[in-house]
């Protein structure tokens, strides 16, 4: 059974600091998708990774795929209170279906 | 381009009651699916849809329902209403075998049931 695991579930930082987000799954799997949820809304696409060695970057967030570690990353730069939300992480498994991680809910405070 | 559209946004049921959740899109996507979202949790999938005519069980089926006569609509009706049904709603879409095998999930905004 393909598990996904986040971690941390709850970060609280300040503006200006870097932090990792990561994302462990269980099976093999190629295809990783992170997504983003503001309080009360929707979630959106964030990145889609789709190989070994992805890596993908848009302003302060950077996300990579390891797929021999089983492992993804969320990497944000120089942290703003905008990017405040929680981030899930989610992977594909055989049959288009995606397993969900529970989700990390970022806190960035002035 | 609406994307995904759910309705209604907002409903309050009392138990033992029924009734219907809405979902339209209008991205001719294969695939269609719907979660539910407790509050602080994360997305649990109750049924999805590999193309019209086709449904299937997900990880917390009971109590709901869905039929999917067309690709652009997947209603997911709520039999007996229960509080533990109590969620926020939320359906989803994709075109699964796209480029590269990417399953990207366009989401609606949800719908948020209370039971009481």
């Amino acid at each position: 059974e393909l598990k996904v695991e986040q971690n941390p579930l709850f970060l609280s930082m300040q503006e200006g600091k870097n932090y990792t987000i990561y994302c462990n799954y269980s099976t093999t799997s190629d295809r990783l998708y992170w997504y983003r949820q503001d309080p009360g809304k929707s979630l959106e696409s964030l990145f889609v990774l789709l190989s070994n060695g992805a890596v993908k970057q848009e302003g302060r967030l950077m996300a990579s795929l390891d797929t021999k570690a089983r492992l993804s990353t969320l990497h944000i730069t120089a942290a703003v209170h905008d990017l405040s939300a929680t981030y899930f992480c989610a992977v594909d498994d055989s049959n288009y279906q995606l397993i969900w991680g529970a989700g990390t809910k970022l806190i960035i405070k002035p | 381009n609406a994307g995904v559209t759910q309705t209604p946004k907002f409903r309050i049921l009392k138990i033992g009651q029924s009734m219907t959740l809405q979902c339209a899109q209008d991205m001719n996507h294969n695939y269609m699916y719907w979660y539910r979202q407790d509050p602080g949790m994360g997305l649990k999938l109750i049924y999805y849809s590999v193309g019209a005519g086709i449904t299937d069980k997900g990880e917390v089926p009971n109590g709901y329902n869905v039929s999917r006569s067309t690709t652009e609509d997947f209603p997911l009706r709520l039999e007996l209403a229960a509080p533990s049904q109590t969620s926020v709603y939320f359906c989803a879409s994709s075109y699964a075998g796209g480029a590269f095998g990417a399953n990207v999930l366009t989401f609606g905004a949800g719908s948020r049931l209370t039971v009481l």
